[in-house]
């Protein structure tokens, strides 16, 4: 199993701030996939990212992935008020798939 | 448009039984295959079971195995998780989400459904 570390627990930032969520995974592994929601309370979870770097439908340029190995982030380019959320990283492609327990951005 | 509804939470008993179901619609459910999440109050989000577009290959996560069946109606464009022998550490919001072909992962997620168990 990949368990997946995520850090830091939070980030307080200003909007038009740049930040960097990193996401750790336990070991390396050549089958799977890192993707990235983000997930406000009472919302359903919304896919940001798919395989490790490809935005999903509809979401913005200011959103981007990157990593390989064990080491993979999601960075956040000019921060808008609606991206105050939790953002997850996901492992998935193989059983079991696993989460990440979050970051939350939020408000400086 | 792409929905997913999902139904059947409540108040339950430790050692309980509820069914969650998930009605698709906007999309040929049959050709894909669909996945539980959940979240526990003030945790993150836990991946729990997932199954294919037949429903011949179902999977678990090690903390539900043997107590959740994962089940389709491909008839009625319906998921369902069956919930056996529930534990106080099962309470969470319960997710049905559809996975993007062929791998994954999860692009449209239902609003959930709220699952507590307490005597």
């Amino acid at each position: 199993e990949i368990v997946l570390t995520q850090s830091p627990d939070t980030l307080s930032v200003s909007p038009g701030e740049r930040v960097t969520l990193s996401c750790t995974a336990s070991h390396s592994f050549w089958r799977g996939y890192i993707a990235w929601y983000q997930h406000k309370a009472g919302q359903a979870p919304r896919l940001l990212i798919l395989r490790t770097s490809n935005r999903a439908a509809g979401i913005p340029d200011r959103f981007s992935g990157s990593g390989s190995g064990t080491d993979f982030t999601l960075t956040i380019d000019r921060l808008e008020p609606e991206d105050f959320a939790m953002y997850y990283c996901q492992f998935y492609g193989v059983s079991p798939w696993t989460f990440g327990q979050g970051t939350k951005v939020e408000i400086k | 448009e792409v929905l997913l509804l999902e139904s059947g939470g409540g108040l339950v008993q430790p050692g309980g039984y509820l069914r969650l179901s998930c009605v698709a619609s906007g999309f040929n459910f049959r050709a894909y295959s669909m996945t539980w999440v959940r979240q526990a109050p003030g945790k993150g989000l836990e991946w729990v079971s997932a199954i294919n577009g037949d429903g011949g290959k179902t999977y678990y996560a090690d903390s539900v195995k043997g107590r959740f069946t994962i089940s389709r109606d491909n008839s009625k464009d319906t998921l369902y998780l069956h919930l056996n022998t529930l534990r106080t550490d099962d309470a969470a919001v319960y997710f049905c989400a559809r996975e993007q072909p062929p791998y994954g992962p999860n692009d449209y997620w239902g609003q959930g459904t709220l699952v507590a168990v307490s005597s």
